[in-house]
């Protein structure tokens, strides 16, 4: 079956640099690759997507780079600020099946 | 609109008890699915129910089950309680089948003693 792998598991940055998570899935026919921010208390968020047919999104400081040959994709997130703080997951999803995971970032934004 | 709704919030039970959480999902969807998350296992696929049709189901035990009302709304139960059974269960719905953009709940916050 699918299996996700995220890195990195934590990670740390000053108050307006850059934040970049990535992760690789295993299965080429995933289509879907969703990312979900969760704050503590919380449940996940869908922060932002993409599909297998588009290479990039952006929106706004967020953005999601997607390769399909290399069978990755990495949220970038630029200038960050304190409440970008929380843990980030990634998730890829075929249709007919069910979204599978990555095990999550944490990630802390220092001021 | 309003989101995803999960009742009850935090529930305390004791190894060998049952439970039920109740899911609501956003109006005008149709897909729920369920989630188990812990710190070690992270974010597991319970099952997905659709048309209260159990679509998909994840890799779990028996004890585990769940049901999809006419109006979307979905239960899970989990008979003969584990400590290893503590977690976060999260329910996301989504509009239709084979959509894929899913959207969580809250969760509901179980301890078993």
């Amino acid at each position: 079956g699918e299996n996700v792998e995220q890195h990195p598991s934590t990670l740390s940055v000053q108050e307006g640099d850059s934040a970049v998570i990535k992760c690789t899935y295993s299965d080429s026919a995933s289509n879907y690759f969703p990312w979900y921010k969760q704050e503590l208390g919380k449940g996940p968020q869908l922060i932002i997507d993409i599909r297998s047919n588009v290479g990039e999104k952006k929106d706004q400081r967020i953005a999601v780079t997607l390769n399909k040959t290399a069978k990755h994709f990495s949220l970038h997130i630029t200038e960050t600020q304190p409440e970008d703080s929380a843990v980030y997951f990634c998730a890829s999803f075929n249709y007919g099946q069910n979204f599978v995971f990555g095990p999550g970032t944490r990630l802390s934004v220092l001021p | 609109k309003a989101g995803v709704t999960q009742t009850p919030r935090y529930l305390i039970k004791t190894r060998g008890q049952q439970v039920t959480l109740s899911c609501s999902p956003i109006s005008g969807h149709r897909s729920v699915s369920w989630y188990q998350q812990t710190p070690g296992q992270g974010l597991q696929f319970l099952f997905e129910y659709f048309s209260e049709t159990q679509r998909n189901k994840g890799n779990f035990p028996g004890r585990f089950s769940g049901r999809q009302f006419s109006n979307s709304r979905s239960e899970m139960n989990v008979s003969t309680l584990e400590l290893g059974d503590s977690a976060l269960y999260l329910c996301a719905s989504s509009p239709g089948l084979d959509t894929d953009t899913q959207y969580f709940g809250p969760g509901t916050r179980l301890t078993v003693l």
